[in-house]
C-alpha cells in the first residue's frame, strides 16, 4: 500500500508569493491534516479535512487555505508569503479523523518551503 | 497555547544505555497519548500509545509511562542504539492532535 506522498518536496519562494502544496493520502483514507514545522515549535496543526469540508483549524491566519478533493487528495495554499512561513509543511492521513478516534495518522516526508 | 510540552530540546545517550524523553500536557480531557519518531527528511512515524485507563505500556525497547495525576509521560528506551538517533514527538488527539516541540535524540556509540 502506497504511503502519504507530497508534493514538491523543496520549494523556493520570494515574499509576496503564493504557493499551492499537494499532499495524496494513503488509499481509502478520509482525512487529510496539515501541520507546520518549525525548530522550537514543534509541529502546529493547521487544518483538517474530511470528506472535502475543513473540519478543524488551528491557529493560522486567514493566508493559509487548503481544500480536499473527492478522491480525499488535499491542497493546502499560502498566499502573500511571509519570510516566517519558511517551514516544512507536513501532511497526514487516517482512516477517519474523527475528533478523539484514536487512530494514528500516517505522515508524508513533507515539503521544504522557504521563503526568501 | 502549547497544551503538549517536551521540556528538553535535546538529549545525548551512550549506546547500550537508557534513553528517557519526557512529555506534560495541561488538558485534564486529554486520554490517550502517542509518541512519533522523525528523521531528517522524512515524516513522524508511529512509535507507542498509551491510553488512560494504563499507567504503562511496553514494546519491544520502547516503554511509555502515564502519571495522570502529573500530567506527565515519559518515553524510555532501552538499550539505546544509534539507529534510535531522531526527534521524538509526543501527541494527543482531541479535536486535533496535539503535538509537543519535540526531543532530539542522540545515541552516541
Amino acid at each position: 500500500k502506497a504511503g502519504v506522498t507530497q508534493t514538491p518536496r523543496y520549494l523556493i519562494k520570494t515574499r509576496g508569493q503564493q504557493v499551492t502544496l499537494s499532499c495524496s493520502p494513503i488509499s481509502g483514507h478520509r482525512s487529510v491534516s496539515w501541520y507546520q514545522q518549525t525548530p522550537g515549535q514543534g509541529l502546529q496543526f493547521l487544518f483538517e479535512y474530511f470528506s472535502e469540508t475543513q473540519r478543524n483549524k488551528g491557529n493560522f491566519p486567514g493566508r493559509f487555505s487548503g481544500r480536499q478533493f473527492s478522491n480525499s487528495r488535499s491542497e493546502m495554499n499560502v498566499s502573500t508569503l511571509e519570510l516566517g512561513d519558511s517551514a516544512l509543511y507536513l501532511c497526514a492521513s487516517s482512516l477517519d479523523g474523527r475528533a478523539g478516534a484514536y487512530n494514528e495518522q500516517f505522515f508524508g516526508p513533507g515539503t521544504r518551503l522557504t521563503v526568501l | 497555547d502549547q497544551q503538549v510540552k517536551q521540556n528538553s530540546p535535546s538529549l545525548s545517550v551512550q549506546e547500550g544505555r537508557i534513553s528517557i524523553l519526557n512529555c506534560d500536557y495541561t488538558n485534564s480531557m486529554f486520554d490517550y497519548f502517542l509518541w512519533y519518531k522523525k528523521y531528517p527528511a522524512e515524516g513522524p512515524t508511529f512509535l507507542i500509545s498509551i491510553s488512560s485507563i494504563k499507567d504503562k505500556n511496553e514494546d519491544g525497547r520502547f516503554t511509555v509511562f502515564l502519571n495522570k495525576s502529573a500530567k506527565h509521560l515519559s518515553l524510555h528506551i532501552v538499550p539505546s542504539q544509534p539507529g534510535d538517533s531522531a526527534v521524538y514527538f509526543c501527541a494527543a488527539p482531541y479535536n486535533q492532535f496535539y503535538f509537543g516541540t519535540g526531543t532530539s535524540l542522540t545515541v552516541i556509540p
